[in-house]
């Protein structure tokens, strides 16, 4: 199967401080999908990307799919206590199937 | 989004028993899958549901250890059977293709089933 290396593995930030992290593979990926997990709660779908060079916003959070198509990165601006979760980067390969991320659990601190 | 229910949310079964997982979405999806998520871990793919046939199994898994059923566009189950310790994991239906404007290639995911095998 095809290998999406995310980064960083976790992070603890303060409240307020900005975020971001990403997402690469040697292989070509037509989607990147990032979603966030709550505890106890399936992945909820955050932001989609289709192109390559697509940069898109959600609120304080805005993701980029890169150039190469191998590659994908989320920002988190202002974070605040409710930003806490694992984020995973998911990627459509082939048209035809998802491969997840590793995720990056984020701690923030009040 | 479409709304995805499963059923039980969680349990707790004992080694060499069988539990049957559902998922139930409140629009016809053409496309529903499982996944498993290990304690810790990213997601991983068990199988694609398909509707009139017989499921698509990834590497390592197989149908006598995970049997899928999908009657109809809007309903899916997963039956983990002859449980062991290694199946504790929260088991996830995810469904893609969703009217209402959804892009067809965005998967959205059910709460999860959190299972424990004692």
């Amino acid at each position: 199967g095809q290998q999406l290396n995310q980064s960083p593995q976790s992070m603890f930030i303060q409240e307020g401080e900005d975020v971001s992290m990403n997402c690469t593979s040697s292989s070509i990926f037509n989607t990147w999908l990032w979603y966030k997990q709550d505890p106890g709660e399936g992945p909820v779908l955050l932001i989609a990307l289709y192109k390559a060079g697509e940069l898109t916003s959600n609120g304080r959070l805005t993701a980029q799919f890169g150039i190469t198509r191998k590659d994908s990165f989320l920002n988190i601006s202002a974070s605040i206590p409710s930003d806490v979760g694992i984020y995973f980067c998911a990627g459509l390969y082939n048209f035809n199937k998802f491969y997840f991320g590793s995720g990056t659990k984020l701690n923030v601190k009040p | 989004s479409a709304v995805i229910s499963q059923k039980p949310s969680r349990d707790i079964c004992q080694r060499g028993t069988s539990l049957t997982i559902q998922c139930q979405v409140d629009s016809q999806v053409t496309m529903m899958f499982w996944y498993r998520q290990q304690p810790g871990q990213s997601l991983t793919l068990i199988a694609t549901a398909n509707q009139g046939s017989e499921a698509t199994y990834e590497s390592g898994f197989v149908i006598d250890k995970f049997p899928i059923s999908r009657p109809n566009l809007t309903f899916s189950t997963l039956t983990v059977s002859n449980m062991s310790p290694e199946d504790s994991s929260i088991y996830l239906c995810s469904v893609e293709g969703v009217p209402q404007g959804a892009r067809y290639n965005e998967q959205f995911f059910g709460p999860g089933t959190r299972l424990t095998v004692l």
